[in-house]
């Protein structure tokens, strides 16, 4: 069965420094996402993804994140200058119908 | 804005018992609910979605019937397993993302 993949499962950084955290979508699928799990909290939605443009993007997404698309298999989310609060788990989904989300395992990002 | 309420966890089960999670959500509308499932060390699995009134979802024994009339989405499952451990989380779409709540621990023991 097609999945989800994401790399790397756990990455820990120095505040102040560039991640960029990896999804590859199920192969036929248009529409991609990012979402977010501070620990102990809800899952938050961050932006969502189509034909090469951010469709949406919550409050949380501001300028220090971005994504793209660098080529035909993977989707990445960029955060510029990371703060402790960035410390989360990372979730990439992807849509064929922009209803039913896959989820893939998620990135543990540590910012110390 | 939309919004999804669960039940406080955790949620403790001998096995072979019978299982209800509540959940309520608030919407514009009739939008798509969700159940979705996070094993430990594992990401987000969708188990079921109902995507209408009186849908019923259904996937592993899970059932969730979508009510209008309550605003609810209640999991349930006749017999739960030791292997039903895990975080539930119910969910429902608003303006292409999914709206959370906050997910509910099941422990079940044998």
């Amino acid at each position: 069965e097609p999945e989800v993949t994401q790399t790397p499962s756990h990455q820990v950084t120095q505040m102040g420094q560039e991640v960029i955290l990896r999804c590859v979508p199920i192969s036929n699928h248009l529409y991609f996402y990012w979402y977010r799990q501070i620990l102990g909290q809800k899952v938050e939605f961050l932006v969502s993804f189509y034909n090469n443009e951010i469709s949406e993007k919550s409050e949380i997404f501001d300028d220090q994140f971005s994504v793209e698309r660098p080529d035909g298999s993977n989707f990445t989310l960029k955060i510029r200058s990371t703060k402790l609060e960035d410390s989360a788990m990372y979730f990439c989904a992807s849509s064929e119908d922009q209803e039913t989300q896959y989820f893939g395992p998620g990135t543990r990002l540590l910012v110390l | 804005g939309n919004s999804v309420t669960q039940m406080e966890g955790p949620v403790t089960l001998s096995e072979e018992a019978f299982l209800t999670i509540n959940c309520t959500y608030t919407a514009t509308g009739y939008p798509s609910l969700f159940w979705y499932v996070q094993y430990p060390g594992e990401g987000l699995q969708l188990l079921l979605k109902a995507t209408k009134a009186d849908d019923k979802g259904s996937n592993k024994g899970f059932e969730a019937t979508y009510r209008k009339e309550t605003t609810s989405f209640h999991l349930e499952k006749g017999s739960v397993q030791v292997s039903d451990s895990a975080v539930y989380f119910c969910a429902l779409i608003s303006f292409q993302k999914l709206v959370f709540g906050t997910g509910t621990r099941l422990l079940v023991s044998p």
